[in-house]
């Protein structure tokens, strides 16, 4: 069965700190890990695809990255904007994602 | 841009009665998806499609049925209402195994 695991639950940071948020996965065959923002009550919104280890992406301050068995999150300089959860998923050998419980991150002014 | 809407953000149905959720994609995608959203339990894939009228059982599929007439609208079912089945309600659709866009979210409340 597939797993994602991330971590840690909760991050509080003030604003310009800069911070990684983890995905641990497993998964026979992957396809694809995405990357999601959600904001209280609302569905959630796509930020990355990424398909073979080693390979990164970029939007504005967030940075993803990719492993063998994790994914990496990496918050530069971040502002209260930023402040949401950000969810992981993983998709296998069908069209299935299986998502993690999400990492809550607050930033503070 | 990707656009997938819900035909309600907030809903309040009683114990018993037939609720229906509808979602509309303008990306001719496709794959549509059904999931649900509760706190400390993420989501979880109700039901899938991948082609107009067809459909297949995601995780946590009893208590639901889904319809697919038409490639652009997907609807949950929900026969009879129970109170364990208020929750956040998520649609989602993609173009065949790639990225799975969502819609804003329906909050529905059985009391």
């Amino acid at each position: 069965e597939d797993q994602v695991t991330q971590s840690p639950e909760a991050l509080r940071l003030q604003e310009g700190e800069s911070s990684s948020l983890n995905c641990s996965y497993t998964v026979s065959g992957l396809r694809g890990l995405f990357w999601y923002r959600q904001d209280p009550g609302k569905g959630p919104e796509f930020l990355f695809t990424l398909y073979s280890a080693g390979e990164e992406k970029e939007k504005e301050r967030l940075k993803a990255t990719l492993t063998k068995k994790e994914s990496f999150l990496h918050i530069t300089a971040p502002k209260p904007e930023d402040s949401a959860t950000y969810l992981c998923a993983v998709q296998a050998d069908d069209y299935k994602l299986s998502f993690g419980a999400g990492t809550t991150v607050t930033v503070r002014a | 841009d990707v656009k997938v809407t819900q035909s309600s953000r907030y809903l309040v149905k009683r114990t018993g009665e037939k609720v229906f959720l509808e979602c509309v994609q303008d990306m001719d995608h496709e794959n549509m998806f059904w999931y649900r959203q509760d706190p400390g339990l993420g989501l979880r894939l109700i039901y899938f499609s991948y082609d107009v009228k067809m459909k297949e059982k995601g995780d946590i599929p009893e208590g639901y049925s889904v319809s697919r007439e038409k490639k652009e609208r997907f609807s949950l079912i929900l026969e009879s209402a129970s109170t364990n089945q208020t929750s956040m309600y998520l649609c989602a659709s993609s173009l065949l195994d790639r990225t799975q866009y969502f819609g804003p979210g329906t909050r529905l409340t059985v009391t």
